[in-house]
């Protein structure tokens, strides 16, 4: 599966929205994009994924860009509970879910 | 109810000891993983088992054997245990599609180990 890069840590006030930024330059065609989030203590919990159309559901919305090498993730109005650490996974479905450093999301008052 | 549950939460052992750490999903699906997360909170898959058996072992120890009884269950056994064994262990579950494997995985709430 191809690599990821996420910045290490964000701010963002709550109330306002997240946008978190995900780098794949090297994604090939049949791999989706994958979020997920740790908050501290759980386990990790799947958001939300997407091939290559915009996604939203309940908890996030997903912009993926037009030739695919980057994507943003969007909490439309954060709250302190959205404090966690953020993963953007490429993955085909033929290997398992590989996680890296992620992005650590600093909700504050 | 707890969608893939493991036990025990904590477990604090003394080095050598063999210990068991339970995973259950009932989630009817049919493939099972293990993750470790070390103290610098890297997430790393040891195990993937696919109905009951095992598809992928990452560079594991053989000190560590899981066990599946059924697609429902997987177990992680570790024997001899190391003090770089501390960790916390993340059980998952998934469904798989004809040959691929969904990227929605479900997660357990770990089992922070100890060893002494």
């Amino acid at each position: 599966d191809a690599k990821t890069t996420q910045p290490t840590s964000m701010d963002c006030a709550e109330g306002r929205a997240a946008n978190l930024p995900c780098n794949h330059s090297t994604i090939s065609g049949n791999e989706y994009v994958y979020w997920y989030r740790q908050i501290h203590s759980q386990g990790p919990q799947y958001i939300i994924h997407g091939l290559k159309n915009n996604e939203t559901n309940e908890m996030a919305s997903l912009i993926i860009t037009e030739d695919r090498k980057s994507s943003t993730l969007i909490l439309p109005h954060a709250t302190l509970r959205d404090t966690a650490v953020y993963y953007c996974i490429v993955h085909s479905g033929y290997s398992t879910l590989t996680f890296g450093k992620g992005t650590m999301l600093l909700v504050s008052p | 109810d707890t969608a893939v549950s493991q036990t025990p939460k904590y477990l604090v052992t003394q080095m050598g000891n063999d210990k068991s750490i339970k995973c259950e999903q009932n989630l009817g699906h049919d493939t099972m993983y293990w993750y470790k997360q070390d103290s610098k909170k890297f997430l790393k898959i040891m195990f993937s088992y696919n109905n009951k058996e095992l598809i992928i072992n990452e560079t594991v120890p053989n000190r560590f054997s899981p066990k599946s009884p059924d697609k429902a269950h997987l177990n992680l056994h570790i024997n001899s245990l190391e003090l770089g064994d501390s960790a916390v262990y993340f059980c998952a579950s998934s469904q798989t599609s004809g040959r691929q494997n969904t990227g929605e995985l479900f997660f357990g709430e770990g089992s922070r180990l100890t060893v002494l």
